[in-house]
């Protein structure tokens, strides 16, 4: 089984702050790990994933996000948030070793980021 | 680059109607997903289609069904429509290919259903 858990409903950073979304995730095996970002009244944008590598990953729009195989975390961040990166965001993972061979992420319940001015 | 393209973007059913959603994937993408999201709701997966073949199933009810055609177009048709059925339905695409592990989904814009 496989589950994602974003703690915040709500997250508000000050223009030129840095942010960070958290993310924590649940799988059996070894993790693929997403994160997206959804603008009102649009689809969900693919931002950056871990696959394997680097825990470091950097993705679109300055964000990257750092995986912590010890605290099972995935948490999103940019050094310096626009308010134009207002908007809901999304964590996901699917198991990189499931045995039914499911190709189908799950998603944490998402993350509404707001930047002031 | 082209993206999914989802039609209609806006749809309004009465209750026990039909309802006919169309996905064009990515060119060259080989998988589409159908997912639906309530308000205030992370997207829940309904339903997959791998070369043609339902290859996943979620929590797609009875009266929905979903089929991918020659062209990797996928359409989800919908019956029966109730209230509850209101919602944003999204269709995803990515690329399995031979070495059977998934590469990033790709998401259309949605189709904003409305049940009356």
């Amino acid at each position: 089984a496989q589950s994602v858990a974003q703690p915040e409903d709500q997250v508000n950073v000050a223009e030129g702050n840095p942010l960070t979304v958290k993310c924590t995730y649940s799988v059996s095996g070894n993790p693929y790990l997403f994160w997206y970002v959804q603008y009102p009244n649009r689809g969900l944008q693919f931002l950056l994933k871990y696959i394997t590598g680097d825990n470091l990953v950097k993705g679109s729009y300055g964000f990257e996000a750092e995986f912590n195989k010890s605290q099972t975390s995935f948490h999103l961040k940019k050094p310096s948030a626009l308010v134009s990166d207002s908007a809901l965001y999304f964590c996901a993972v699917r198991d990189r070793d499931s045995v039914e061979g499911s190709y189908i992420p799950t998603f944490g319940r998402g993350t509404s980021l707001i930047v002031h001015p | 680059a082209a993206g999914v393209i989802q039609s209609p973007r806006h749809l309004i059913k009465e209750k026990r109607e039909t309802a006919t959603l169309k996905c064009y994937p990515i060119p060259r993408h080989d998988t589409v997903y159908w997912y639906q999201q309530g308000p205030g709701q992370d997207p829940q997966f309904l339903i997959s289609f791998y070369e043609k073949m339902q290859s996943d199933k979620g929590s797609i009810p009875d009266r929905f069904s979903a089929q991918q055609f020659s062209d990797y177009h996928s359409e989800l048709n919908m019956s029966s429509l109730e209230l509850g059925d209101s919602a944003l339905y999204f269709c995803a695409s990515s690329l399995v290919g031979l070495a059977g592990y998934t590469d990033t989904q790709y998401f259309g814009p949605g189709t904003r259903l409305t049940v009356l």
